[in-house]
């Protein structure tokens, strides 16, 4: 099947720690993107990357760190500067690089909680 | 103003009436819109996508766009209790590289 995965669903980070959390898809879609929801809120951008090797801050990028080595995979690093990382991570790709107008697939998300 | 406001609602309608979901934007965003439903605990999942002046209509969903308002909405028609979950407005920023969302306005369809 085709989609977006994302892994872990549940994560727990002890204050201080770095954890890393995993975004795959198998589309073949350019452009991939990290969102954050908090509740009650909508979802803000915390990078994207439209091409292999290159990515660009959103909104809301400090405390966050991504890489792009491979067209399937954009990993998202959230840092022990992030100051309040609890939330919902969304990851999503789109089929070309003509950015936001192409239709946004979601990975089922990753619950991110720091203990 | 913000960029993209909904009322995060909850709005409650009973099963088979019309569902009327809102939104506004400033002039921060571009010219194109979209609406995602989001089931709780899950990801969105994009309805429609609307780039016009006027009405678009997919099944039971029309999305209406007013440029001069300043509005878009989203109608639901002969809504069923599957239709309740938050109901996502989102729009392109005036570079295009980046969607910016609304809260999301609840909406509880009763059987």
């Amino acid at each position: 099947d085709g989609g977006i995965t994302q892994s872990p669903k549940y994560l727990f980070r002890k204050e201080g720690q770095n954890v890393t959390l995993s975004c795959e898809q198998n589309l073949n879609h350019d452009a991939m993107y990290w969102y954050r929801q908090d509740p009650g809120q909508g979802l803000r951008l915390i990078y994207y990357s439209q091409i292999v090797n290159d990515f660009q801050k959103g909104d809301i990028a400090e405390g966050y760190s991504v890489s792009r080595e491979k067209k399937e995979s954009f990993p998202l690093t959230v840092t022990s500067a992030q100051k309040n990382p609890t939330a919902f991570y969304l990851c999503a790709s789109t089929p070309g690089d003509t950015g936001f107008t192409d239709t946004q697939y979601f990975g089922p998300g990753t619950r991110l909680t720091v203990l | 103003q913000k960029e993209v406001e909904q009322n995060s609602g909850p709005l409650s309608v009973p099963e088979g009436a019309i569902a009327s979901l809102n939104c506004t934007y400033s002039d921060r965003v571009s010219q194109s819109f979209f609406w995602y439903r989001q089931y709780s605990g899950k990801s969105p999942e994009l309805i429609m996508s609307i780039y016009s002046n006027g009405d678009k209509e997919d099944g039971r969903f029309t999305a209406q766009l007013n440029k001069a308002s300043q509005y878009v909405s989203l109608l639901i028609r002969d809504s069923q209790p599957s239709d309740s979950a938050t109901y996502l407005c989102a729009a392109e920023n005036q570079a295009g590289t980046a969607l910016i969302f609304g809260k999301g306005t609840t909406l509880s369809v009763s059987s």
